[in-house]
């Protein structure tokens, strides 16, 4: 079973920061937080990870508490293609266990 | 790089024949990845490989379903007798060996298959 949860939808204006949550609680030391994005049944895009340090790259921003029970992903400028289903994962393991995600729908 | 490729795109097919998905890995990279996807279900692992052997198949569903990697640069999922419960999108994805779940997987674009 997916170790977190987020809500199932949020909506962002376009050019705004879409700010994303994640609650995983049970998170243990060496598990990484992953996110990744699904465009319209296309296949799952990495965006970002993190262990426990903040970590940014040219897609997103990833905040992680500093007791990692809960983690933000952070788009700065939201534009009408990143309207997706966001899934926030804890690995464990080698694969990925998805949970429902967060549907993102960015307006004009 | 191509990225990973899955063959074919969309499958349409009868209950009760063999169907076979097919993926190509990133070159190079060690792991290769079987989802599924439903509405009901959402994304969920059939089965994984680590250089051509399987480590981890408790994914699949049941004895209908088969996978193979004959060689680092190809796999398949083979699915006999299909039936419409099967039908679903099915990603291949991808990852190198190095720092184990700190890898990124990268996916495939699906097969979308209709079992009628």
């Amino acid at each position: 079973d997916a170790k977190t949860t987020q809500p199932p939808s949020m909506d962002c204006a376009e050019g705004r920061a879409a700010n994303l949550p994640c609650n995983h609680s049970t998170i243990s030391g060496n598990e990484y937080v992953y996110w990744y994005r699904q465009i319209h049944s296309q296949g799952p895009q990495y965006i970002i990870h993190g262990l426990k340090n903040n970590e940014t790259n040219e897609m997103a921003s990833l905040i992680i508490t500093e007791d990692r029970k809960s983690s933000t992903l952070i788009l700065p400028h939201a534009t009408l293609r990143d309207t997706a289903v966001y899934y926030c994962i804890v690995r464990p393991l080698m694969y990925l266990i998805f949970g429902k995600g967060t549907k993102l729908s960015v307006k004009p | 790089d191509a990225g990973v490729i899955q063959s074919p795109r969309h499958e349409v097919t009868e209950m009760g024949q063999e169907v076979t998905l097919r993926c190509k890995p990133i070159s190079g990279h060690d792991y290769l990845f079987w989802y599924r996807q439903t509405m009901m279900r959402g994304l969920e692992l059939l089965i994984y490989f680590n250089n051509n052997v399987p480590i981890d198949d408790s994914g699949m569903p049941e004895d209908r379903f088969s996978a193979k990697m004959p060689n680092a640069s190809f796999s398949t999922l083979k699915i006999q007798p299909s039936e419409p419960r099967d039908s679903a999108v099915y990603f291949c994805a991808s990852s190198p060996v190095g720092r184990g779940n700190q890898e990124t997987q990268y996916f495939g674009p699906g097969t979308r298959l209709l079992v009628l």
